[in-house]
C-alpha cells in the first residue's frame, strides 16, 4: 500500500497570504487527489493531477486559487493563494493504486 | 456518478455487529458500491468495495442488494477503535474520482 506524507501538518496563516502544500508519496503513481475538508464537513475533491498535464478542477475551484504542480510521479503540490478565513480546511492529498485510494495525513490550515 | 444516503449517526455496543445502510437507487450497471471510513483527525481508510456480489474481507463484510439500489457495511465484532465516520460511495468503472456524501458517523460504546 502507499504511504503519503504531506507537509506542513498544519499552519496559521494571514489572510491574503498563500500557503503551498506538499504530498509525497512513496511509490510511483499515475494519478493524485486534492481534497478539501472545510470543519464538520465531507471530503469535497478539489482536483486530480496526472504527472505531465494540466490538473483537473472539479466544479467551484480555479486554477488562480489552488494551483497544481506535478512535477513527477511521486510529488505534488498544492498551494492555496490569497488566503481569507474561509480557506480554514484540512487539506488531503490522496492517490490510487489497484482499486484502492490511499490518504495522506491531511494539512490543517487555520487563515487569521 | 450516483448519489447515495445514509443515515447521519449510528451506535453500537462494543462486541456486537455494526450494521451500515446505504442507499443508492440510482446506481448504473456500471457503477461499484465502495465503502471508506475517516477516523477522526486521520485521512480516510479504504474499506471494502463490490459490484453486485456480497464481499468479506478481513475488516468488513459488503451485502448489495439483488436490484443493487442498496448495501449494507457490516462490521462483526465491532470495537471502540471502529468509531468513525463511514462514507458509502458509488463509483463508475471508468472514474478515479472519489465523491463523499455525507456518510454515517459511527459511534461504539462499552
Amino acid at each position: 500500500s502507499a504511504v503519503i506524507s504531506q507537509k506542513p501538518s498544519r499552519d496559521i496563516c494571514q489572510r491574503g497570504t498563500s500557503l503551498t502544500i506538499q504530498c509525497q508519496v512513496d511509490s510511483q503513481v499515475t494519478m493524485m487527489f486534492w481534497y478539501r475538508q472545510q470543519p464538520g464537513q465531507s471530503l469535497t475533491l478539489i482536483a486530480t493531477a496526472n504527472q505531465g498535464s494540466e490538473a483537473t478542477y472539479e466544479s467551484g475551484f480555479v486554477i488562480d486559487k489552488f494551483p497544481i504542480s506535478r512535477p513527477n510521479l511521486t510529488f505534488s503540490t498544492l498551494t492555496v493563494s490569497n488566503m481569507s478565513p474561509e480557506d480554514s480546511s484540512i487539506y488531503l492529498c490522496s492517490v490510487e493504486e489497484v482499486y484502492e485510494q490511499y490518504f495522506g495525513p491531511g494539512t490543517r490550515l487555520t487563515v487569521t | 456518478d450516483a448519489k447515495t444516503t445514509q443515515p447521519p449517526s449510528m451506535d453500537c455496543a462494543e462486541g456486537r455487529a455494526a450494521n451500515l445502510p446505504c442507499n443508492h437507487s440510482t446506481i448504473s450497471g456500471n457503477e461499484y458500491v465502495y465503502w471508506y471510513r475517516q477516523i477522526h483527525s486521520q485521512g480516510p481508510q479504504y474499506i471494502i468495495h463490490g459490484l453486485k456480489n456480497n464481499e468479506t474481507n478481513e475488516m468488513a463484510s459488503l451485502i448489495i442488494t439483488e436490484d443493487r439500489k442498496s448495501s449494507t457495511l457490516i462490521l462483526p465484532h465491532a470495537t471502540l477503535r471502529d468509531t468513525a465516520v463511514y462514507y458509502c460511495i458509488v463509483r463508475s468503472d471508468n472514474t478515479d474520482k472519489l465523491i463523499f456524501g455525507t456518510g454515517t458517523r459511527l459511534q461504539v460504546f462499552p
